[in-house]
């Protein structure tokens, strides 16, 4: 059973930030937060993970809550080519293949 | 660039007639996986493999088998497909710990 719970759909206008929340409250001290994003007829492209602290990469930041029940994804400055479907995913540490995955959040970027 | 390839892009088959799906990569990854993704569905973990150690989902159909000859391929075999079967065939790789995954591109299967 999907252990996160997202929103279905969000809009965003582009240029600013998109802000994806997930709630994750039963997660346990092992599993970490991972965000993968699917534009339409593509694989997944993984974007960001963490386990208590936040992140940062080229592409987003990840804000978790000290009890770590839900974090957000955040696209700094969203663009056209951001459309596609997030999901937020719990996995456990060190599993290979543990990837409990969401329903996931259809993010949709307007001009 | 190092990557997931999957061929065919699109394939369809006949119900009942056997089809193979191919994945290859570049990465040097000792993990690979299969996954199954139906219409407005998140993706299905059908199985994986830890270099040759092959592991299997509880759920996943007989139907469904694998092969990993090597540490670049990896193969999904559908016996015998049926209506239900069409679906995207994902598959992806990963290092052994906590990374990302790598996603190839997916390959659409129609059962006609």
């Amino acid at each position: 059973d999907a252990k996160t719970t997202q929103p279905p759909s969000m809009d965003c206008a582009e240029g600013r930030a998109a802000n994806l929340p997930c709630n994750h409250s039963t997660i346990s001290g092992n599993e970490y937060v991972y965000w993968y994003r699917q534009i339409h007829s593509q694989g997944p492209q993984y974007i960001i993970h963490g386990l208590k602290n936040n992140e940062t990469n080229e592409m987003a930041s990840l804000i978790i809550t000290e009890d770590r029940k839900s974090s957000t994804l955040i696209l700094p400055h969203a663009t056209l080519r951001d459309t596609a479907v997030y999901y937020c995913i719990v996995r456990v540490r060190d599993s290979n293949y543990q990837l409990i995955w969401g329903a996931g959040t259809k993010l949709i970027i307007k001009p | 660039d190092a990557m997931v390839i999957q061929n065919p892009r699109y394939q369809v088959t006949q119900f009942g007639k056997p089809v193979t799906l191919s994945c290859s990569q570049t990465l040097n990854h000792n993990v690979m996986y299969w996954y199954q993704q139906k219409s407005s569905q998140a993706p299905k973990l059908l199985f994986h493999y830890y270099d040759k150690d092959f592991n299997n989902e509880a759920d996943t159909p007989d139907n469904f088998q694998s092969r990993r000859p090597n540490t670049s391929f990896c193969f999904l075999d559908i016996r015998s497909p049926g209506l239900g079967d069409a679906a995207m065939y994902l598959c992806a790789t990963s290092r052994a710990g906590n990374y990302g995954y790598t996603f190839g591109s997916g390959t659409r299967l129609t059962v006609v």
